[in-house]
């Protein structure tokens, strides 16, 4: 089974910062991954998929790039509204793994 | 609006049995493949389980094959899952997730708020 292995587990940053999330596959799988942001106490949602098309809605702050084992997630200006858990799956397979996560907190 | 609206959870004791439904509103739900996912409480996101469109390919995590069961009702729009033998590990919040395609191997592009099951004497 593939493994998703994201870093680091928490960040502190500030409103304002640029960050970068990365998130490694235990083999390649393409360009077949999603991000998702997790409020506490909320459902996740869908940012990216494809490791690089931005969901519908969400602000353009947020990009993915990556493919084959190796990809990101940044946020180039963090907004308070950002501060939350980031998880990565891989999909494309009747298995889809998540990462453990990310949290992004206040600095 | 597009909803997903879990229900069924609850306090369980260990081997006993609960079923989760979602009923789902606002796309054509008979079109796309769905998810069950689950959070324990202080931790990540785990896949559960997946169904097709037309029921005709289900899947499991390996945590819980044999265990639980996960069906579909296009004609109620309702998204279920039968849990037996519970045991305390199960214990979380689960979500039911819409794919963004009529194979349960997408991404969520809807997600519920989710049910909570505690298993416990």
């Amino acid at each position: 089974d593939i493994q998703m292995t994201q870093s680091p587990s928490t960040l502190s940053a500030s409103v304002g910062d640029r960050i970068t999330i990365t998130c490694r596959a235990s083999q390649s799988i393409s360009s077949w991954l999603a991000w998702y942001q997790q409020k506490p106490g909320k459902a996740p949602k869908l940012l990216i998929y494809k490791a690089s098309s931005l969901e519908s809605g969400v602000p353009s702050r947020f990009s993915g790039s990556g493919s084959g084992t190796e990809f990101t997630l940044t946020i180039s200006s963090l907004q308070p509204d950002d501060f939350a858990t980031y998880y990565c799956q891989q999909y494309n397979s009747y298995s889809p793994p998540f990462g453990q996560g990310t949290k992004v907190e206040i600095k | 609006e597009v909803q997903l609206v879990e229900s069924g959870g609850g306090l369980v004791q260990p081997g006993r049995s609960l079923r989760l439904s979602c009923a789902a509103s606002g796309f054509t739900f008979p079109d796309y493949a769905m998810h069950w996912v689950r959070q324990a409480p202080g931790k990540g996101l785990e896949w559960v389980s997946g169904i097709s469109w037309d029921s005709g390919v289900v899947a499991y995590a390996d945590s819980v094959k044999g265990r639980f069961t996960i069906s579909r009702d296009n004609a109620k729009n309702s998204l279920y899952l039968q849990m037996n033998g519970l045991r305390a590990e199960d214990m979380a919040l689960y979500y039911c997730a819409k794919d963004w395609g009529p194979l349960p191997r997408g991404y969520m592009d809807v997600w519920g708020k989710g049910t909570t099951v505690t298993v416990s004497s």
